[in-house]
C-alpha cells in the first residue's frame, strides 16, 4: 500500500529564510507519480508540481525548486528567500499508475513566515 | 477558465439528515475524484469517476456514502443518516483524461474550494 510521510508538522522562518519542506513515501508500484501542493488559509488546493517516477530531474521555478531521490524515496521541497505569502500548509501526495490516480497525502506541514 | 466548483460552501445538519453535495468539473476534465479532508489532516480519497461510472470506490467509509455522476461532469456526493464523525471539508477534484504521462498525458487533479460539513 502506498504511504507519504511529511515529518515536520509546523515550521517557522523568517522572511527572506531559506526552508525546506521533506517528503518521503512508500508505493510497490514501479510507475507512479509525486506531487506537492499549496493550501492557503483560504482552503483551496493548489497544484504545485507533478514528477513522474522515471524522471528523476529535479526542478526548479522561480523560487521553488524539488529535489527527488528515489534511492531515497524521497521528494523535498526547497523554497528559497521565503516571503510571507508563502504561508500555508504544503502537502505531498503520491498516485500510483496501477491504482487508478488517487492521490494518498501525507499530512501536511503547515508553513509559518514572519515578516 | 474556470476552475471546479462546489456547492454549499457551507452546510449545517443535523445528524441524522440527509445531505447532498455539488461538483461541477473543468469542462472536457473525465477523471472526476472525492476527498475528505478532517481537521488538521490531508485530504483522504473516497471515490473517483471516469467518465459517468465509478471506477473506485474503495474509500467510501460505509455504505451510508454514495455518490453519482449520471453525464459524466457534475458529481453528487451523498450521506445519508449523517453522523457527527462526518463533520469534514470535502473535496472535488478533476483531472484530464487519463492518459499516461509517460505519453505525455497530464494526471495533475485540480481541487475545488470545498464543503465544510458540519453534522450537530
Amino acid at each position: 500500500a502506498q504511504k507519504v510521510t511529511q515529518a515536520q508538522t509546523e515550521i517557522s522562518v523568517v522572511e527572506k529564510e531559506d526552508v525546506t519542506l521533506d517528503c518521503v513515501y512508500e508505493t510497490r508500484d514501479t510507475t507512479y507519480y509525486l506531487f506537492w501542493y499549496k493550501q492557503p488559509p483560504s482552503g483551496e488546493l493548489v497544484f504545485l508540481i507533478r514528477r513522474n517516477s522515471f524522471d528523476e530531474q529535479n526542478e526548479i521555478s522561480g523560487r521553488y525548486s524539488w529535489n527527488f531521490q528515489k534511492s531515497t524515496s524521497s521528494f523535498n521541497f526547497t523554497i528559497t528567500a521565503s516571503q510571507v505569502v508563502d504561508s500555508a500548509v504544503y502537502f505531498c501526495a503520491l498516485s500510483e499508475q496501477n491504482a487508478g490516480n488517487m492521490l494518498t497525502f501525507g499530512g501536511g506541514t503547515r508553513l509559518m513566515v514572519k515578516p | 477558465g474556470a476552475g471546479v466548483s462546489q456547492t454549499p460552501s457551507n452546510k449545517v445538519t443535523e445528524k441524522g439528515k440527509y445531505v447532498e453535495l455539488r461538483c461541477d468539473p473543468i469542462s472536457g476534465h473525465t477523471a472526476l475524484y472525492w476527498y475528505r479532508q478532517s481537521l488538521g489532516q490531508g485530504p483522504e480519497f473516497l471515490i473517483y469517476f471516469q467518465g459517468t461510472g465509478a471506477a473506485d470506490d474503495s474509500g467510501l467509509p460505509n455504505d451510508r456514502f454514495f455518490a453519482v455522476r449520471p453525464e459524466g461532469s457534475v458529481s453528487t456526493l451523498k450521506i445519508q443518516r449523517t453522523e457527527r464523525g462526518d463533520s469534514a471539508v470535502y473535496l472535488c477534484a478533476s483531472s484530464p483524461a487519463l492518459t499516461s504521462p509517460a505519453s505525455g498525458g497530464k494526471n495533475e487533479q485540480y481541487f475545488g474550494p470545498g464543503t465544510r460539513l458540519t453534522v450537530t
